[in-house]
C-alpha cells in the first residue's frame, strides 16, 4: 500500500544536540512538508519541498535544516540551534496542483523530546 | 488575508450525544476544504472533502455542511463514541497559488 513513513515514532535528544527525523513516501508525491505541532496550538510550517533538490523554509524554519536528494526522502535535522525543540513532527506530502485530488498525506508523526 | 478559524477550540460531550465543529474561512478563491481527523499521537487523516458546489457530504456518523456564501463549514457527529476523541481540522485550498491554509482545530473529549 502507498503511504508515508515517519521514524522514529518517539527520539529523545540531549542538549546540544543535532537529530534527524526521517520522512519517507512511495505515493509519488511532488510536494512534501514538515510540520511542527505544540500541545493546544495548530501546525505550524517548518519546510517545504516542492521538487528534488530544491525547498523552501516555512514560518518556523531557525534552528532546523532538511534535503531533498530524492523525491520519496525528506529528513529533518534539528539542530542544537533550536532551543526549545520538544514537539510532535509531522511530515506530509501532496501533488503540486489545486482540486480534490492534491490534498495532504500526513505521516505519523514522532514525538522528539530534549532530555 | 486569508485565515482559517474553529470553534469551539475545545469540546467535552456525553457518549451517545451529537456534536458540531464550526469552520469560519476567508480564503479566496475557494478552491475545497477538508475535515481531518488526528488521533492524540498520530497523523491526521482526511475525514471529508468538500468542493464549491457541495452543500453536505456524510462520511458514516460524520456529516459536513459547506455554506460558500457565508464562507462557513460545520462537521457534525452524530451518537458519538469515545473513539471520537480527537482532534478536528479545518483545511481550505485555494485555487491560486497552490496554498492550503490551516484552522487551530478543535479538539473533541467523549466521556462515558
Amino acid at each position: 500500500d502507498g503511504g508515508i513513513t515517519q521514524s522514529p515514532k518517539y527520539l529523545f535528544r540531549k542538549e546540544g544536540q543535532n537529530v534527524t527525523l526521517s520522512c519517507e513516501q512511495n505515493l509519488n508525491h511532488d510536494a512534501m512538508y514538515w510540520y511542527r505541532q505544540d500541545p493546544g496550538q495548530g501546525l505550524r510550517l517548518i519546510y517545504y519541498s516542492q521538487i528534488v533538490n530544491d525547498f523552501q523554509k516555512g514560518d518556523i524554519a531557525e534552528g532546523y535544516s532538511v534535503s531533498r536528494e530524492k523525491k520519496e526522502s525528506f529528513p529533518l535535522t534539528v539542530t542544537s540551534a533550536q532551543k526549545n525543540p520538544t514537539a510532535f513532527y509531522l511530515c506530509a506530502s501532496r501533488k503540486t496542483g489545486t482540486g480534490i485530488n492534491y490534498g495532504y498525506t500526513f505521516g505519523s508523526g514522532t514525538r522528539l523530546t530534549v532530555v | 488575508k486569508n485565515q482559517v478559524e474553529q470553534s469551539p477550540q475545545s469540546l467535552i460531550i456525553l457518549e451517545g450525544k451529537n456534536c458540531t465543529l464550526q469552520c469560519n474561512y476567508t480564503v479566496s478563491p475557494f478552491s475545497n476544504l477538508r475535515w481531518y481527523k488526528q488521533d492524540t499521537g498520530r497523523g491526521p487523516v482526511s475525514l471529508t472533502i468538500m468542493t464549491f458546489s457541495e452543500n453536505t457530504k456524510s462520511n458514516g456518523r460524520y456529516t459536513a455542511t459547506l455554506d460558500a456564501d457565508t464562507k462557513q463549514s460545520s462537521l457534525h457527529i452524530t451518537a458519538s463514541q469515545l473513539s471520537d476523541s480527537a482532534s478536528y481540522i479545518c483545511v481550505v485550498s485555494a485555487t491560486t497559488g497552490n496554498q492550503f491554509y490551516f484552522g487551530t482545530g478543535t479538539s473533541l473529549t467523549v466521556i462515558p
